[in-house]
């Protein structure tokens, strides 16, 4: 049968709050990372991207940072809605592949 | 509008009969990956094509195989499916070069009886 998934990571904030999903990743050499959001039964999503010569970039209600010095990817969410919630994974590209961090699960209380 | 297409969104077959599992895209992008995805993991890589060079992955089973045969589509066989095989299959394009995003459908569920 199936295997047994990780317990992912969650993160369970109020509606309006603002979120942060942090993530650390493992290549010093990786030079552009991407935040993807998977909502159930559907596809990552692509939600914003950095490269390594930048420490912050934002989007629509979306940052993200990158501190290369303890490699360090985190993704902040302002006043977050019911529709954020999913499983938030970051991505580094390695050698022109995805690697994929182990994903953290947004749950927004109403 | 839908940019990568995969049908069918939920498929079942049975225990060691072959099934294909189709993706297009409207991008026109040169690479298409093949990812599985288990439940509350994160997807995993079988093989990608850059245009018609296929590239597999060294843990990929030879059970999984993939065609090509134009630039909008991508088929993922596989031979004999076995009940681990159960997961989400999720096709995915990007440009070529380096640094380009990937762009993800909403994958076809596969369930083996």
């Amino acid at each position: 049968g199936e295997s047994v998934g990780l317990h992912l990571p969650t993160l369970s904030v109020q509606e309006g709050d603002n979120s942060i999903i942090n993530c650390a990743y493992s290549n010093s050499a990786s030079d552009y990372f991407i935040w993807y959001k998977q909502e159930s039964g559907k596809g990552p999503q692509f939600i914003i991207d950095i490269r390594s010569n930048m420490d912050k970039r934002q989007g629509q209600r979306v940052t993200v940072l990158l501190n290369k010095t303890v490699k360090h990817l985190s993704l902040q969410i302002a006043a977050t809605q019911p529709g954020d919630s999913a499983v938030y994974f970051c991505a580094e590209i390695r050698a022109q592949k995805l690697v994929f961090g182990q994903g953290t699960r947004l749950t927004i209380n109403p | 509008d839908a940019m990568v297409i995969q049908n069918p969104r939920y498929q079942v077959t049975q225990f060691g009969k072959p099934v294909t599992l189709s993706c297009s895209q409207t991008l026109n992008h040169n690479v298409m990956y093949w990812y599985q995805q288990k439940s509350s993991q994160a997807p995993k890589l079988l093989f990608h094509y850059y245009d018609k060079d296929f590239n597999n992955e060294a843990d990929t089973p030879d059970n999984f195989q993939s065609r090509r045969p134009n630039t909008s589509f991508c088929f993922l066989d596989i031979r004999s499916p076995g009940l681990g095989d159960a997961a989400m299959y999720l096709c995915a394009t990007s440009r070529g070069g380096n640094n380009q995003p990937q762009h993800f459908g909403d994958g076809t569920r596969l369930s083996i009886l």
